[in-house]
């Protein structure tokens, strides 16, 4: 079983804002990163450290974090933003073992 | 920039040894931790384990018994060995570049991702 928790499915109207989010322990601790997976795809960093985009993610793309839970934001979204979204962290052990999510299905209406 | 290439197998059968291979180009393998992570049909990715350059591993705690993780900094390459497979270890494998470090708090990051190679595990 996963250490983070996120919600399976979500859906956002084109063009609005959505919070996709992690919850686990380990947040407290550590940064979480965000990927984006189309199908048949392999996923893509979005999100990495405080709330950083690699080069050439839109700017519409924003990280945060408060407590236990991580969140990815995307203002305004677009069609082209629907895919799986997963969150990762190091685990709670203190090993420097990872972990992910269980990963997002966002729908964009 | 750096890209990432997995090649091996596609069909390996019940209680044998897969073994997957990482080609890592336009950078050196040097310097950096490199990590293995799966993704079964229809579900969510699992990190495999992750390798140092200079050859320190460490493994998801699930698989352990099972995996071998090596490097060869000659070839640029890092591998991967998961023994005694079975059904559930049919999956699309991916290397990355696993990056983790401390800044205000400590972090990892997988950048960038291969393309995937799917692993299924049938007679």
């Amino acid at each position: 079983s996963s250490e983070l928790t996120q919600d399976p499915a979500v859906s956002v109207a084109l063009g609005q804002t959505v919070r996709i989010t992690c919850q686990g322990d380990s947040l407290r601790s550590y940064y979480a990163s965000w990927y984006q997976q189309k199908p048949g795809q392999a996923p893509v960093l979005v999100i990495y450290g405080k709330n950083n985009r690699p080069s050439g993610i839109p700017d519409r793309f924003s990280g945060s974090s408060s407590g236990n839970t991580a969140s990815l934001t995307i203002t305004g979204a677009q069609a082209e933003d629907e895919a799986d979204y997963y969150c990762n962290s190091r685990d709670s052990s203190g090993n420097h073992h990872v972990v992910f999510g269980g990963g997002t299905k966002l729908t964009v209406l | 920039q750096v890209q990432l290439q997995e090649s091996g197998p596609g069909l390996v059968k019940p209680s044998e040894t897969l073994s997957l291979t990482c080609t890592v180009s336009g950078g050196s393998i040097s310097s950096y931790y490199w990590s293995w992570i799966r993704q079964p049909p229809g579900k969510g990715l699992e990190w495999i384990g992750y390798i140092y350059y200079s050859g320190s591993t460490n493994y998801n705690p699930s698989l352990k018994s099972r995996v071998t993780i090596s490097v060869d900094t000659s070839k640029n390459q890092f591998s991967l060995k998961l023994s005694s497979v079975t059904a559930a270890d049919t999956a699309v494998y991916y290397c990355a570049r696993d990056i983790r470090g401390i800044a205000a708090r400590p972090y990892n990051w997988f950048d960038p991702w291969g393309q995937g190679t799917l692993v299924t595990v049938s007679s």
